[in-house]
């Protein structure tokens, strides 16, 4: 079946350092993938998505790359910010149109930046 | 940005009250969702409607039950809440996957709900 595994956290950087945070994915056909954030005492929101193999998915510095070699869709940064703290889920929907729109998500990896 | 919302947002209970947690979305989404989410940040689908009148049950089983009666509207609700109920629960919406339509939800809020 379909699933997502990211790297469980939690990460703790300081300002200014790189970020990775690893996600891959099992799925039949071509999923589309996503990384959604949560800010403290908030819901998700999408972060970046890519539908197909090799698209780059970029937001607000951050980017992640669909690798269909390596079923990998992992999230960087550059240069976190103390404002960057937060949660980040990666998800995938399975590949095929009809009504079951349901995204699958990992466990969330919680990201801490020290000033 | 997304317009859904959820009421309320915090709300502590005794056993064996009867809840509602209401969700609304501007959006004319024909999709919506509830989550529950553990406090390890882990979430599961608990319910979903493809539009008015359908209603399914989702990957995790849940005592609560929901309704769609009209578009914008998917309030969920709990007849006689535990403790074992707390947690928070997110609402999702989406359009209707096709094309080169990605089909990405749209949250609100979330609703933290104790029962005491």
């Amino acid at each position: 079946g379909n699933s997502v595994t990211q790297m469980e956290g939690p990460v703790t950087l300081s300002e200014e350092a790189f970020l990775t945070i690893n996600c891959t994915y099992t799925a039949t056909g071509y999923p589309s993938l996503f990384w959604y954030v949560q800010y403290p005492g908030e819901g998700l929101q999408l972060l970046l998505k890519a539908t197909k193999a090799d698209d780059k998915g970029s937001n607000k510095g951050f980017e992640a790359t669909y690798r269909k070699e390596t079923t990998s869709f992992h999230l960087e940064k550059g240069s976190v910010q103390v404002s960057d703290s937060a949660v980040y889920f990666c998800a995938l929907k399975a590949g095929y149109g009809g009504a079951t729109n349901k995204l699958i998500f990992g466990t969330g990896t919680l990201l801490a930046v020290q000033p | 940005e997304a317009d859904i919302y959820q009421t309320p947002r915090y709300l502590v209970i005794g056993t064996g009250k009867k809840i509602t947690l209401e969700c609304s979305q501007t959006m004319g989404h024909d999709k919506m969702y509830w989550y529950q989410q553990d406090p390890g940040m882990e979430l599961h689908l608990i319910h979903y409607s493809y539009g008015v009148n359908s209603t399914e049950k989702g990957d995790l089983s849940s005592e609560s039950t929901v309704s769609r009666i009209r578009t914008e509207h998917f309030p969920l609700t709990l007849e006689s809440a535990r403790p074992s109920h707390t947690s928070q629960y997110l609402c999702a919406s989406s359009e209707y996957n096709s094309g080169a339509n990605t089909g990405e939800l749209f949250f609100g809020e979330g609703s933290r709900l104790t029962v005491l």
